[in-house]
Parts: structure tokens; C-alpha cells; sequence
């Protein structure tokens, strides 16, 4: 069964616009990540944030997590053409056995 | 570029059939995990293996079975093919310790497999 739910399910920008997803999940988690993924192809690994820490960044991507609201949020600022991709996040539920629980994504297009 | 490939990329069975997918992970990694990706959907994990034992297995039938071998790379293989097992499967490796952290995952690019 899915873990994440990501809102919006698409997402439609010019470029240069910022790009701001959520992922909403419903358990306890030791960490949550984020991937993109390009036109069905694999999964590119963007963050990984841990459940004590509520900020990272990593060049224009920005990713927030409330674990009081079991959410986070993924930022990209200043948007490319390039960034046109599929987002999901991911979380291990809690467990340590290994396992990644992935939303639907959202579909993310940057208009050039 | 992960470091992870797979093979084949793409493949057409018929219902009935099987097939066995292939994946090589990371230098490094010791863990590789396997996920199916329908169409519109986010990947379902399949099942994990650590160090050539199976380490964790989602809801998927017992026809979906694997293999690691020493070097760790690993095998998907699925007997008695449905249509619904049409799909991208996704590999992805890791390194870790069985019971400790999860560490980042590394995906390669998939295999297609299309079931008539």
C-alpha cells in the first residue's frame, strides 16, 4: 500500500517560478526521501532528511519536515526546463528492515 | 549515474511464461532491493536482500522470487506470468547493516516488462 501522498498531483510552472510539493504520510518514520524520476526511467535520489532534523538543503532543492504533522515539502527554486519530472517522497515507516514506502508523485513541468 | 544497472531494458512475455531480471549493484553496496512500478503509480516493494539472504518481503505472491549472489548482484525472477505484472521494475542497492539505519537507496534505470 502507498505511505506518502503527494499533493499537488501535477504541477504546471514557467520557468524561473519556484515549485513547492508535499508529501503527507500517516506513521512514524526514521527518515523520509525524495526522488525524481524522469519519464518512467529509474529513480534519482534528490534528499534524505531524518526525522530530527526539520531543514536541508541541497543547491536549489529545500526540503522541510513536521513530524508533528507527519508532512514534508520539497522546494525547487528557480526552475528549469530540466527539473520537468516526476517527484515522489519515500519512508521507511519506521522500520529498519529496509523497505521504502513511496507516495504517487507528483508530475512536475516547467515550461521553458 | 548511480552505479546500478540492470538488464534487460525492456521485455515482452506472454501470460504463462517466466522471466528473470538482473541487477548489479554499486561498488559497495551490500543490500539490493526490488520494487514494481505500474504505470501512473509510485514503486511497491518486493523484497530485499542483505548480504545473499532475504531480509524483508512486501505483499507480492510467492511466484516473485530472488537471488543475491556473493558480488552482490542480484536476480528477479517471476514464474507464471499475469498481465498485471506489467511494469518497470526498479532495483535499488545500499550499503548497511541488517537492523541498523536505513541508508539512501540508488535505483538504476529499470527494466520494462510487458505481459500480452
Amino acid at each position: 500500500s502507498q505511505q506518502g501522498e503527494e499533493d499537488p498531483q501535477a504541477l504546471s510552472i514557467q520557468e524561473g517560478e519556484n515549485a513547492t510539493m508535499n508529501c503527507s504520510y500517516k506513521t512514524s518514520i526514521n527518515n523520509l526521501q525524495w526522488y525524481r524520476q524522469n519519464s518512467g526511467r529509474g529513480l534519482v535520489h534528490l534528499i534524505l532528511i531524518r526525522s530530527n532534523e526539520r531543514e536541508k538543503h541541497s543547491g536549489r532543492l529545500r526540503v522541510t519536515l513536521d513530524t508533528s504533522k507527519k508532512s514534508s515539502s520539497l522546494l525547487i527554486t528557480a526552475s528549469r526546463a530540466a527539473d520537468t519530472a516526476s517527484y515522489f517522497c519515500a519512508t521507511d515507516r519506521g522500520s529498519t528492515l529496509g523497505r521504502l514506502y513511496f507516495g504517487r508523485g507528483t508530475q512536475l513541468t516547467v515550461w521553458p | 549515474e548511480t552505479g546500478v544497472t540492470q538488464s534487460p531494458t525492456h521485455l515482452i512475455k506472454t501470460r504463462g511464461q517466466q522471466v528473470t531480471l538482473r541487477c548489479s549493484s554499486q561498488s559497495g553496496h551490500n543490500t539490493v532491493s526490488w520494487y514494481q512500478q505500474a504505470l501512473g503509480q509510485g514503486p511497491q516493494f518486493i523484497f530485499q536482500y542483505y548480504r545473499e539472504e532475504e531480509n524483508g518481503r512486501g505483499n507480492f505472491p510467492p511466484r516473485f522470487s530472488g537471488l543475491q549472489f556473493p558480488n552482490y548482484s542480484s536476480e528477479l525472477n517471476v514464474n507464471a506470468l499475469e498481465l498485471d505484472d506489467s511494469a518497470l521494475y526498479l532495483c535499488a542497492s545500499s550499503s548497511g547493516a541488517r537492523g541498523g539505519p536505513q541508508e539512501t537507496q540508488y535505483f538504476g534505470p529499470g527494466t520494462r516488462l510487458l505481459v500480452l
